[in-house]
């Protein structure tokens, strides 16, 4: 199994669509959580950070889900500048701290 | 500005040459890591250091070598023991425990 799990996808939604990721991880000591986003031939960049607690930056809302060890994803009002490929990153605590990143899920977001 | 510098962005490697990709960070961190990427693939591992002159294999670090003589510099050596090198080379660096950043990458291609 591997370690940080995605749906590759395409997701092909609409403007103005509601759209949702989710990702698995294997190792239940995982600490940090966070999601990038990677546009085509250029390197990932940080989206937001995922909280225990859950936390929202606009139309982008991360969740963690501790006992079913998965985060999510919700892009709101989805905008055509949305279509990139979105990077689920996870990692251990501590001395050992390793982002370990899923292969991503790819967005694309049409007229 | 702050960040992290990969260089050259574009790099060709004839069969059996060692090639060297650079990269260089001024913003203090203790950690930094080389990822490699294949097309519609996620990053993988190669190789990682969270401080100087230390550094720890990652998940595919055959045919590869790494320095860290500088807090600053993590240059990564592809060997000719490399058999498949053509690939989208990330760098990155973080505090340990926060989000990590990624220079611009470096695409190498066997001619």
């Amino acid at each position: 199994r591997k370690e940080v799990e995605q749906d590759p996808g395409p997701f092909n939604v609409p403007e103005g669509a509601t759209v949702a990721f989710n990702c698995t991880y294997s190792n239940s000591a995982s600490q940090s959580f966070f999601w990038y986003r990677q546009d085509c031939r250029k390197e990932p960049k940080l989206l937001m950070s995922v909280y225990s607690s859950g936390n929202e930056d606009g139309r982008f809302t991360a969740q963690l889900n501790r006992a079913s060890q998965y985060i999510s994803l919700l892009i709101r009002d989805s905008k055509l500048s949305d279509s990139a490929t979105y990077l689920c990153v996870v990692s251990l605590s501590g001395g050992s701290y390793i982002p370990t990143f899923g292969r991503g899920t790819s967005l694309i977001v049409h007229p | 500005d702050g960040g992290i510098t990969q260089s050259p962005k574009y790099l060709f490697r004839k069969e059996g040459q060692n090639v060297t990709l650079s990269c260089e960070q001024n913003l203090n961190h203790d950690a930094m890591y080389w990822y490699r990427q294949d097309p519609g693939q996620g990053l993988r591992l190669i190789y990682y250091s969270q401080i100087v002159n230390d550094f720890q294999k990652g998940d595919i670090a055959e045919g590869y070598s790494v320095s860290r003589e500088k807090k600053e510099s993590f240059p990564l050596t592809v060997t000719s023991a490399q058999k498949n090198p053509t690939a989208f080379y990330l760098c990155a660096s973080s505090e340990l425990n926060t989000e990590a950043f990624f220079g611009q990458g470096t695409r190498l291609t066997v001619v």
